[in-house]
């Protein structure tokens, strides 16, 4: 049973227009969400989370907007440039007992951004 | 960079040989992840760990098992390699179990 879901395998925009990347989650119990991004052929990278107890969270270009009731989460970038283009994966946190936390990943959605 | 090594970067071995990968960390971090990216599965979680000998299992566990005796390293053993653990590894680490720092993966084939 996935947990969290991108349901868009790819994304494409153009250059200096907004890049909306969606996420869903079943698990309540998720308290803590997080973007990473990854390039081909080297580690993911954090890029910006959230807390529960907030609902945007922005940092420079990127923002990211958490629904609870609709359990979802997505991450605007904006203006899109050519170098964002990468797979991003959202991410959530919960704490599986004992206070003892992992993180639980979506399958990833390929942005591409066109110039 | 996040003070994070993965080894080996690569590796090909036979089916049915014994297979370990090594994270090793230099963030004295708590938590400490292995996870498994596939083509339409994303980033999958394996094995973590939250402290020293104190593991538990992922989502997909099964063929695999862990070790951490330091807080620096966390070891991922393949028993018995088969071909569908065909993959590229990636050790993450964590302070809190939130946000998490990976390593540069490591590419596993069995033949």
């Amino acid at each position: 049973d996935q947990q969290v879901k991108q349901n868009s395998p790819s994304l494409s925009v153009q250059e200096g227009r907004i890049s909306i990347l969606n996420c869903d989650y079943t698990n309540s119990m998720f308290d803590y969400f997080l973007w990473y991004k990854k390039y081909p052929a080297e580690g993911p990278t954090f890029l910006i989370s959230i807390s529960s107890i907030k609902d945007k969270n922005e940092d420079g270009r990127f923002t990211v907007f958490l629904n609870k009731s609709a359990k979802h989460l997505s991450l605007h970038i904006v203006p899109s440039q050519p170098g964002d283009s990468a797979v991003y994966f959202c991410a959530a946190s919960a704490d599986s007992g004992g206070s003892n936390y992992k993180l639980t990943f979506g399958k990833g959605t390929l942005l591409t951004v066109n110039p | 960079d996040a003070g994070i090594t993965q080894s080996p970067r690569h590796k090909v071995t036979e089916t049915g040989t014994p297979v370990t990968l090594r994270c090793h960390q230099t963030e004295n971090h708590r938590y400490m992840y292995w996870y498994r990216q596939d083509p339409g599965h994303g980033l999958r979680l394996i094995h973590y760990s939250y402290g020293v000998k104190d593991t538990d299992k992922g989502e997909v566990s099964d063929g695999y098992s862990v070790s951490r005796s330091k807080t620096e390293d966390f070891l991922l053993t393949l028993e018995s390699a088969t071909s569908s653990q065909t993959s590229v590894y990636f050790c993450a680490i964590s302070p809190t179990g939130t946000e998490a720092f990976f390593g540069q993966g490591t590419r596993l084939t069995v033949v």
